[in-house]
């Protein structure tokens, strides 16, 4: 059983373009997470929902719009993509302090 | 200052070798403090959470010295498997909120 998943888990596409990230969680947790992994493997908060509510917003380009349909999805939105935003993101989920992170989307922006 | 901050390493070390990494945040709010370890191309996966009184788990030792706000992970008896990168982990104040993450320490254990 997969606990958090994401698609697609490679994304190449190029400037300009729009594209979106989906995540799902079965684990019944109220939070879930978008984070990003650069070209130097560090691994950096971007957003944060509870429960369909935006919570965190950490300094992230407004091209960048997650959506949470309902408390098992968090999805992103990445409009006009740049060559910057060529990473890895993750989505997790989380009740308390532990958190459980899906298999990552390969973003590569020609 | 960063906020959690680690040796990059990487660290080679042969079958059997005992090695420590070692790893220093900065907010002395902080909470709750973790191992993940994240294999190549793949998510990071919850190792161990780490106490004050310190908790082991097999083969592997966490240690935690709030004053020195410093965080240590011992891996015994090191296996071919143990290869991968090591994550020091802190979560700032209340649960819900985002995990804090260390560059993360890479090891790399040869037979």
């Amino acid at each position: 059983d997969t606990a958090v998943s994401q698609t697609p888990k490679y994304l190449v596409t190029q400037m300009g373009n729009d594209k979106s990230i989906k995540c799902e969680q079965n684990l019944g947790h109220d939070t879930m997470y978008w984070y990003k992994q650069d070209s130097k493997k560090f691994l950096k908060i971007m957003f944060s929902y509870n429960n369909k509510e935006l919570i965190i917003n950490e300094t992230v380009p407004n091209r960048f719009s997650p959506k949470s349909p309902d408390k098992a999805h968090l999805n992103l939105h990445i409009n006009s993509l740049e060559l910057g935003d060529s990473a890895v993101y993750f989505c997790a989920s989380g009740r308390g302090y532990e958190q459980y992170f899906g298999p990552g989307t390969r973003l590569t922006v020609t | 200052r960063k906020e959690v901050e680690q040796d990059p390493g990487p660290f080679n070390v042969p079958e059997g070798a005992t090695v420590a990494f070692n790893c220093t945040y900065s907010n002395s709010a902080s909470q709750s403090f973790f191992w993940y370890r994240q294999d190549c191309r793949k998510e990071p996966k919850l190792l161990m959470s780490v106490y004050s009184s310190g908790n082991e788990d097999g083969r592997f030792t966490a240690q935690l010295n709030r004053a020195s706000q410093y965080i240590s992970l011992l891996i015994r008896d090191s296996k071919l498997s143990d290869s991968a990168t090591y994550l020091c982990v802190v979560s700032p104040n209340q649960a819900g909120t985002a995990l804090i993450f260390g560059k993360g320490t890479t090891l790399s254990v040869s037979s």
